[in-house]
Parts: C-alpha cells; structure tokens; sequence
C-alpha cells in the first residue's frame, strides 16, 4: 500500500536552512506528480509546492517562491523540499502528498507530517 | 486570505444532511476539477472527493461532491459523530500555476 514519509523537521533559528524528505514506498514513484503542504498552528492547510513525475516541471505559492526549492529523486524514491531563509511564519506542519489524478491534482495519499518550527 | 472562499463553520444533528460550500473564480474551479479533503486534527487529510464528484475507493456514498460555474458544495448524508472534522476544497490555479485551498470549514455534529 503507499506510504509516505516526511522527516527532517525540527526547531530552527530565523534565517536558517532545513531539508526536509519524503520517503516513498508502495507504487512507481517515478509516475507521479508529488506535493507538499502545510499547515500552520491554528490555520488552514497551505499548498505550498508541486513537482512533476518527471522532475521537469515545479510550482510555488507565492509566499514561497525564491526560498523553497522542490526536488525528488526517483533512484531514492524520494520527494524533497530545501527551505531556505526560514522565517517564523513558516512554522508549521509540511505534508507530502502523492497526485493521483491526470487531470487537476487531487492529493490521493498524504504522509503524516513533519513539524518546523521557527524560533530563535 | 484565501484564495476559494468556504464558511468557517457549519453545524447539523447526527443522521441530519449538511453541505458546504466553496466559490472561486474562472481561473480556478471554473475551469478545473476541485476536490474535497477531510482533516481531523493530527491526522493526515483525506481525500474524499476528485475531480468535482468522483469517490475515491473505500469513500462511502454519504459524501457527494458537485460543481456549478465558479462554486462547488460537498454534501454529506447520514451525518455521524466520526465526521467532525475539518473540510477543504481545492483545486488549481491556472492564473498562479498554483494549487490552491480554501479556508476550510469545521464541521460539527450536534
């Protein structure tokens, strides 16, 4: 069955960098479009990035753009997000998700989070 | 301030039907299939609802999803205590080329 799951999260000072990771397992990895998202202490979930099944082709919300870089490798069976600058209000729960549809994205499969927090 | 527009909360008895709502625009749910998502908190989302109305396996016909125009509504009979959650909508942005969620509604059973 798929399984997803996020590491890497953890306390980090402002203006840090953190990797975070989402290992794979339980279908062809290479064939899907993957997402992260997250959620902030008391928000709404906040999509945040998407990466095509090829790599090819990556997509940022705007509150993102230029700090986070989305990558995976597809020997790993890995999905990755670089976090770069980090700021306080990227405190919060990232999740991956797996994209199962062909269509618009639908987010079939979603790991069990990993929480970053941004404090000095 | 999001970008799909639902009511931060709705409310009905067990066994009652609610429905939530969700309003966008052109560049999102008029031209792109929205999906539903279930949240309870510390537990990953589900999703409950694809491409506009599909039921992924394993989703039980109490929940439906339709779309009309530049809004869409998850409707969910047979209400149970288990559906407290949190719902979403999302879809994509063909203006942003980005995905996109709303606000989410907390749904409460009485």
């Amino acid at each position: 069955q798929v399984h997803l799951v996020e590491s890497g999260g953890g306390v980090v000072q402002p203006g840090r960098s953190l990797r975070l990771s989402c290992a794979a397992s339980g279908f062809t990895f290479s064939s899907y479009g993957m997402h992260w998202v997250r959620q902030a202490p008391g928000k709404g979930l906040e999509w945040v990035a998407a990466i095509s099944y090829d790599g090819s082709k990556k997509y940022y919300a705007d509150s993102v753009k230029g700090r986070f870089t989305i990558s995976r490798d597809s020997s790993k069976n890995t999905l990755y997000v670089q976090i770069n600058s980090l700021r306080a209000e990227d405190t919060a729960v990232y999740y991956c998700a797996k994209d199962d549809c062909t269509t618009t994205s639908c987010l079939g499969y979603w790991g069990q989070g990993t929480l970053v927090t941004v404090s000095s | 301030q999001s970008v799909l527009t639902q009511p931060p909360s709705v409310s009905a008895a067990p066994g009652q039907k609610v429905t939530i709502s969700c309003s966008g625009s052109s560049s999102n749910i008029g031209n792109n299939y929205v999906s539903w998502y279930q949240h309870l908190p510390g537990t990953a989302p589900k999703l409950l609802i694809y491409e506009n109305n599909r039921r992924p396996s394993g989703i039980p016909d109490r929940f439906s999803g339709s779309k009309s125009g530049t809004s869409a509504t998850l409707g969910i009979t047979g209400l149970q205590t288990g559906d407290e959650a949190d719902y979403y909508c999302g879809t994509w942005d063909s203006s942003l080329s980005a995905g996109v969620f709303g606000g989410g509604t907390k749904l409460t059973v009485l």
